[in-house]
């Protein structure tokens, strides 16, 4: 069981590039999460999923895109690279009930390193 | 919007002192509240969590928290800590009204001196 991982682990991104941050996890988990953190930052989540097929815009969506196609995989894409999105990247997975409440906490992957140039 | 606040933003303590970490989040219903703590190059891990019940938790590692409806707070708290409590400790709000979102606040470093 390897939980939730994260590829890959640092990334150089010129201006103007694209890229996408892969996310895995094993657990069957109904709910995944992208979140950046910026130095000193708390975490801000950019997207979310609640199921296969389904994502929503989170707190800082701007400048990303996410899919959804299976319950494992939950990718997070990065159009036009600006250096304003310098920042770690966490991705996560949680269990909800029918109701949509955590049953569970969230598990984080170890984080993608991107700097943009 | 909904918010999470950690009034504490860099803590510096020596070992065998005490610890609080405040905690406020700005809504008054129903929610679920955690913290976790991310190591020196690791990634971010759970402490502890509040769904229901007693509002006094414990975690691992000794620590436990305190969740005050009436303040809104979710203080976390360790009686003595150790040079491997060295950590940055985020606090994070789930509010039921909000399809397992959560909200985390901005995080407090600790640093514990041998």
């Amino acid at each position: 069981n390897a939980g939730v991982t994260q590829t890959p682990k640092f990334r150089i991104l010129k201006i103007g590039q694209s890229m996408t941050l892969q996310c895995t996890q094993d657990m069957n988990h109904n709910y995944m999460y992208w979140y950046r953190q910026d130095p000193g930052m708390g975490l801000k989540l950019i997207y979310y999923s609640v199921g296969a097929g389904i994502t929503d815009k989170g707190e800082v969506p701007n400048g990303y895109n996410v899919s959804r196609s299976t319950t494992e995989d939950f990718p997070l894409r990065l159009e036009l690279a600006a250096p304003s999105q310098t920042s770690v990247y966490f991705c996560a997975s949680s269990y909800s009930d029918i109701a949509g409440r955590l049953t569970d906490t969230q598990y984080f992957g170890p984080g993608t390193r991107l700097t943009v140039l | 919007a909904q918010s999470v606040s950690q009034h504490n933003h860099h803590v510096i303590l020596s070992e065998a002192a005490s610890l609080e970490l405040g905690c406020n989040y700005s809504y008054g219903g129903t929610v679920n509240l955690f913290w976790y703590v991310q190591y020196p190059g690791q990634h971010l891990q759970l402490l502890l969590k509040y769904f229901s019940g007693d509002p006094l938790v414990k975690g691992i590692k000794g620590f436990e928290a305190e969740f005050i409806k009436s303040k809104f707070s979710f203080n976390l708290r360790k009686p003595s800590v150790q040079w491997s409590d060295t950590a940055e400790y985020f606090c994070a709000v789930t509010y039921n009204t909000n399809a397992g979102k959560s909200t985390f606040g901005d995080g407090t470093t600790l640093t514990v001196k041998p």
